[in-house]
């Protein structure tokens, strides 16, 4: 079992409809959880980080975190062609870990007009 | 503010030639990651130091690799003698202390012949 885990898509979305991204992670004692966004042929861009259970909001973008279930989503509101990209999720895994982050492979998103 | 700056952003070279990619950090980030990323292996953490000093290195391929950071602000990713295989996207990231957000560089498309 991988210790991040997404489904590599491509997630195919209407525009205007809401984007659904999901990601697993596999050691219970992570604490800290982010997603990047990486458009093709440029560098992973920091969206969003959660620590807590529960749903941060930022503009279009919400991130839910499940640490009993050990999975973490972000929801994109509002999908725009410009959305389209490769999201990346990232763990800290554990302590022992230091600030390392372990990433998944990604979930392709395509936004569609 | 100037975020994380990377050189060259493409390198072209020969199988056997030495490369070295460079990197500075964001100012008053004391934490330095290099990543390469392949289409086939994804997003993978080569080595990352805190306050110059390497704290892990399991994810360097093999000797050939190297990086040093001869200074706070400033970090050099070595390989000698380049294969083919090393062709990849190879990206810095920093991130502040007491936090795990990290914040990655442009990149270097690195194609070795």
């Amino acid at each position: 079992q991988k210790e991040v885990e997404q489904n590599s898509g491509p997630l195919s979305v209407p525009e205007g409809a809401i984007a659904s991204l999901n990601c697993t992670y596999s050691d219970r004692v992570s604490q800290s959880f982010f997603w990047y966004r990486q458009y093709s042929g440029k560098s992973p861009e920091l969206i969003m980080s959660i620590y807590s259970n529960g749903d941060k909001e930022d503009g279009r973008f919400t991130a839910q975190l499940n640490k009993a279930s050990q999975y973490v989503s972000l929801l994109i509101r509002d999908s725009q062609p410009s959305d389209s990209a490769t999201y990346l999720c990232a763990v800290n895994i554990n302590k022992a870990a230091g600030n390392k982050l372990t990433f998944g492979g990604g979930t392709r998103v395509l936004v569609k007009p | 503010d100037a975020g994380v700056i990377q050189s060259p952003r493409h390198e072209v070279t020969e199988m056997g030639q030495e490369v070295t990619l460079r990197c500075k950090l964001i100012s008053g980030h004391n934490s330095l990651f290099w990543y390469r990323q392949t289409m086939m292996r994804g997003l993978e953490l080569l080595i990352y130091f805190n306050n110059n000093v390497p704290i892990d290195d399991s994810g360097m391929p093999e000797d050939r690799f190297s990086a040093k950071m001869p200074n706070a602000s400033f970090s050099t990713l070595k390989i000698q003698p380049s294969e083919p295989r090393d062709s990849a996207v190879y990206f810095c990231a920093s991130s502040p202390q007491g936090n795990n957000e990290q914040f990655f560089g442009p990149g270097t498309r690195l194609t070795v012949l």
